[in-house]
């Protein structure tokens, strides 16, 4: 089944303590992205990838940092979390970049909490 | 960086009544995407339009594009249950150096049975 799987799912952490959200697609897609939700701001792009080793900032990066190592994993980091980046993340991917019109495939999210 | 506007904001009707859900911006874009998206889940594509004035039909859903290629509308007639969710469009920002997506702050629907 073609998917778009993030883990963890849920995960309630502390201040400043490292932590890394998987994201891994099994649709060999070339553009991978992360977002953030939050009511009343709504999605917001953190990073992307247009393919391996290739990213770049969407509007919302600080505090983010992403790799491409392998085309399927799209790993996003948050070196020392803050409570400002409490928040529902989702990855997504497509065969090609946005401005091809390729549907987004995304993941099921991932709920932060950082106290 | 163009923004996308969408009215209204949440939206309650009973089953069996019309809507329609806008998505507006001062800027022109290259083509605009509509996605669903359902408690714990990710957005899910419902439909791309490309060609101003161009019209799809989704079973009960029907999306425009407009003229200037600067908003679009998401009808649904005789809404259901099963219709319940937060509407999202979204267009590419070509602000940036590659051109990405950016959406609108979305719509959220309920329809009471």
């Amino acid at each position: 089944e073609a998917q778009v799987t993030q883990n963890p799912r849920y995960l309630i952490t502390v201040t400043g303590k490292k932590l890394t959200v998987t994201c891994s697609q099994n649709m060999n897609h070339e553009y991978m992205s992360w977002y953030r939700q939050d009511p009343g701001l709504g999605l917001r792009q953190i990073y992307y990838s247009m393919n391996v080793e290739v990213t770049d900032k969407g509007d919302v990066p600080e505090g983010y940092k992403v790799s491409r190592k392998e085309k399927r994993n799209f790993p996003l980091i948050l070196e020392s979390p803050s409570p400002n980046q409490t928040s529902l993340y989702f990855c997504a991917s497509s065969l090609r970049p946005a401005y091809s019109n390729q549907p987004q495939h995304f993941g099921d999210g991932t709920r932060l909490s950082i106290l | 960086t163009q923004l996308l506007e969408q009215s209204p904001q949440f939206l309650s009707i009973q089953e069996g009544e019309n809507l329609t859900v806008y998505c507006n911006s001062s800027s022109v874009f290259s083509s605009l995407q509509w996605y669903r998206q359902e408690p714990g889940e990710g957005p899910v594509l419902l439909v791309t339009v490309v060609t101003g004035g161009e019209v799809k039909k989704l079973k009960r859903l029907t999306f425009q594009f407009g003229d200037a290629r600067k908003d679009s509308s998401l009808h649904i007639t005789a809404a259901q249950p099963g219709d319940t969710g937060l509407y999202l469009c979204a267009g590419v920002n070509y602000g940036g150096s590659q051109g990405n997506l950016i959406f609108g702050k979305g719509t959220k629907l309920s329809v009471k049975p």
